[in-house]
């Protein structure tokens, strides 16, 4: 069974920094691509970060580029998302979300991060 | 960047039928979909891949209830013998080489 398990979040100060970690099981972690989603309280599905299954293709979303950094690690079975200099509208529930056939094919319960002072 | 346009609610009977719409932006009509579902409170969920040939394929354990179609620029979510715990947000999505993108979510009352 495929299962994906986000942590790290929580409550973080504007300009703070916060990472998050997914563990992935139940599936062979280094053969996928693996993306970050958010959704923003009330609000819709945000694409954040994608990695390809060798970390050698990253891309991100332009209102979280050069403040956050995703990264893998297939040893761990373990996907990462550094995020720096934190903003109120960065608040959201953060999903990982296995990549297959070009689409989000398995998604983890996600994790809250909340930017306030 | 395509853009996906999606209606912000709809709604229908339980045991009905309801058709989901998603319309792609003008010059990328040929895009392949994707449509999630999500449950109050719950992580989305894959549902199927659908083409512009109207070919789809569904995620593991989707009830045969969901089908797809396609005409043109727009996409289709079919749900019949509509279910209570069908009542839940739906997106659309697709992607490009180097970004992804979700329809704003069809919020789906079952009366």
């Amino acid at each position: 069974e495929v299962q994906l398990v986000e942590s790290g979040g929580g409550l973080v100060k504007p300009g703070g920094s916060l990472r998050l970690s997914c563990a992935a099981s139940g599936f062979t972690f280094s053969s996928y691509s693996m993306n970050w989603v958010r959704q923003a309280p009330g609000k819709g599905l945000e694409w954040v970060s994608s990695i390809s299954s060798s970390s050698s293709y990253i891309y991100y979303a332009d209102s979280v580029k050069g403040r956050f950094t995703i990264s893998r690690d297939n040893a761990k079975n373990s996907l990462y998302l550094q995020m720096n200099s934190l903003r109120a509208e960065d608040t959201a529930v953060y999903y990982c979300a296995r990549v297959s056939g070009g689409t989000p094919d398995y998604w983890g319960q996600g994790t809250l991060v909340t930017v306030s002072s | 960047q395509p853009v996906l346009t999606q209606s912000s609610s709809a709604s229908a009977s339980l045991g009905s039928s309801v058709k989901l719409t998603c319309t792609l932006s003008s010059g990328h009509s040929s895009y392949i979909i994707a449509w999630h579902q999500q449950q109050p409170g719950k992580a989305p969920r894959y549902l199927m891949k659908l083409e512009g040939s109207g070919s789809y394929n569904k995620g593991s354990g989707v009830p045969d209830r969901f089908s797809g179609s396609s005409s043109g620029a727009d996409r289709y979510l079919t749900i019949s013998n509509l279910q209570s715990e069908d009542e839940a947000d739906y997106y659309c999505e697709t992607w490009d080489s180097n970004t992804r993108v979700f329809g704003g979510g069809t919020k789906l009352t079952v009366l």
